[in-house]
């Protein structure tokens, strides 16, 4: 399953809203459990990545509420919203719906 | 709290062989953490580049390879260190990167505890 994350890169002011898009080849949506198996993280730069966001929409602890996910079947997005100086980022998507994991190319925020 | 610490880059000609190793550190008997029980992923970063899933060991004994790494790559564990490894051989210059070992959560593939990486780099 190839994952399109949209766009490559990103400015946004302090305070304004970013939106990430992340569109799968196939369905990531299991009909056993009505579930999207996407996640969404973050990695600041010299760090591993961060878990934000598993089953498309449902934050981890921890995670501010200006995080959040939505979508469902092949299209995602990863919407922050009131921008912090800290959200700066590169931000992954990933796919854990097939047993061979697949991320998206990673979308670059800054701000503007 | 527990960490994952990874171990074992370098650089190698084209052609060569390295292992890569994943030791659990700051285990808590309560928190049960083993390699053994638990989805464990090799994930890599080229240099400049996204995130690119290797393999991934569950926890009864089917792993998995990504495309790019299969019949090259051997992914496996030991229960008694508690070490997740990856045996890389064959390296190609497009195997150069940050090596992360990961952990899924609740026997998924979202991965919620990351090591800070081993850099492996592949030229002659």
């Amino acid at each position: 399953i190839v994952m399109t994350q949209s766009p490559e890169s990103l400015a946004v002011s302090l305070g304004e809203r970013a939106t990430i898009t992340c569109k799968s080849s196939q369905t990531v949506l299991h009909s056993s459990n009505n579930k999207n198996y996407v996640a969404w993280y973050q990695q600041k730069p010299g760090q591993p990545p961060k878990l934000l966001i598993s089953w498309a929409s449902t934050r981890e602890s921890g995670v501010p509420d200006r995080f959040s996910g939505s979508g469902s079947g092949t299209d995602f997005t990863l919407t922050i919203s009131n921008l912090q100086a800290e959200d700066v980022a590169l931000y992954h998507c990933q796919q854990y719906y097939s047993s061979e994991y697949t991320f998206g190319q990673g979308t670059k925020l800054e701000i503007k | 709290e527990v960490q994952l610490v990874e171990s074992g880059g370098g650089l190698v000609q084209p052609g060569g062989s390295l292992r890569l190793s994943c030791a659990v550190s700051g285990f808590s008997g309560s928190s049960g953490f083993s390699v053994s029980n638990n989805y464990m992923s090799w994930v890599r970063q080229a240099p400049g580049k996204g995130l690119e899933w290797v393999s991934v060991i569950y926890s009864g004994v089917s792993t998995y390879y990504a495309d790019s790494v299969r019949g090259r790559f051997t992914i496996s564990r030991d229960s008694s260190k508690n070490t997740l490894y990856l045996q890389m051989r064959n390296l190609k210059a497009e195997d150069t990167a940050v090596y992360y070992c990961a952990r899924g959560v609740d026997d998924y593939a979202v991965f919620d505890i990351w090591g800070q990486g081993t850099m492996v780099n592949v030229s002659s």
